[in-house]
């Protein structure tokens, strides 16, 4: 199974300023079609998931400009420029290149 | 509006069955991948089955065996019917479209497994 790796699992952050969020798999997850898979989601408390980035760097939509997605074969990153009080929450990269789909463990975002 | 409403949750003790059922609205789950995702109590997510739109099917190894997934054309809906139930599948299972990622996400049902 593709083992997804996330760092932080926690990131304090500071209202206005930018965060990162890191996900490394365990092999690439460039797919057969030359897709990549990879997508990004947030659960806010209370909430289901809801889908930011998918194919890397592709904003779903509604999704603010200031969430960003970026990567290559076996690494990636979320990035939010700017945080808000909304984006209080669990972050979570997942593979869909390979069976079984896996999740990373998530990041919890939570202000300082 | 597309939307997605699951039902068929509840407590069920050890060795039961259950079947869940996802109501899809504003688009069709015969024509697109279909998955069910599960969300143990405080812990994260763990993806369990997917139908695609040619009707390939594949489970998780934790379930394999013991759940199957299935959809509805006439009703638009997705189901999980879920045997040899164990107290390690309480969660709450969520019904996804799986189109570039998980773009559409049911608010859950909860499953208790327990005697």
């Amino acid at each position: 199974d593709v083992v997804m790796t996330q760092t932080p699992l926690s990131l304090p952050v500071t209202l206005g300023q930018p965060a990162s969020i890191s996900c490394r798999a365990s092999q690439s997850l460039v797919h057969r079609s030359g897709n990549t898979h990879l997508s990004w989601l947030q659960q806010r408390p209370g909430q289901p998931p809801r889908l930011l980035i998918y194919r890397i760097s592709n904003r779903f939509s509604g999704v603010p400009d200031r969430f960003s997605g970026s990567g290559a074969e076996t690494d990636f990153t979320l990035r939010i420029s700017r945080v808000e009080a909304e984006d209080v929450g669990v972050y979570y990269c997942l593979q869909a290149t390979h069976f079984p789909w896996t999740f990373g463990q998530g990041t919890r975002v939570e202000f300082k | 509006e597309v939307q997605l409403v699951e039902s068929g949750g509840g407590l069920i003790q050890p060795g039961g069955s259950l079947r869940l059922s996802c109501a899809a609205s504003g688009f069709n789950v015969i024509n697109t991948y279909m998955s069910w995702v599960r969300q143990s109590p405080g812990r994260g997510l763990e993806w369990v089955s997917v139908i695609s739109d040619d009707d390939t099917i594949n489970y998780a190894d934790s379930v394999k065996g013991r759940f199957t997934i299935s959809r509805d054309n006439s009703k638009n809906t997705l189901y999980l019917q879920m045997n040899s139930l164990r107290a390690d599948d309480t969660a709450v299972y969520y019904c996804v479209r799986a189109i570039n990622g998980m773009d559409v996400w049911g608010q859950g049902t909860t499953v208790t497994v327990s005697s």
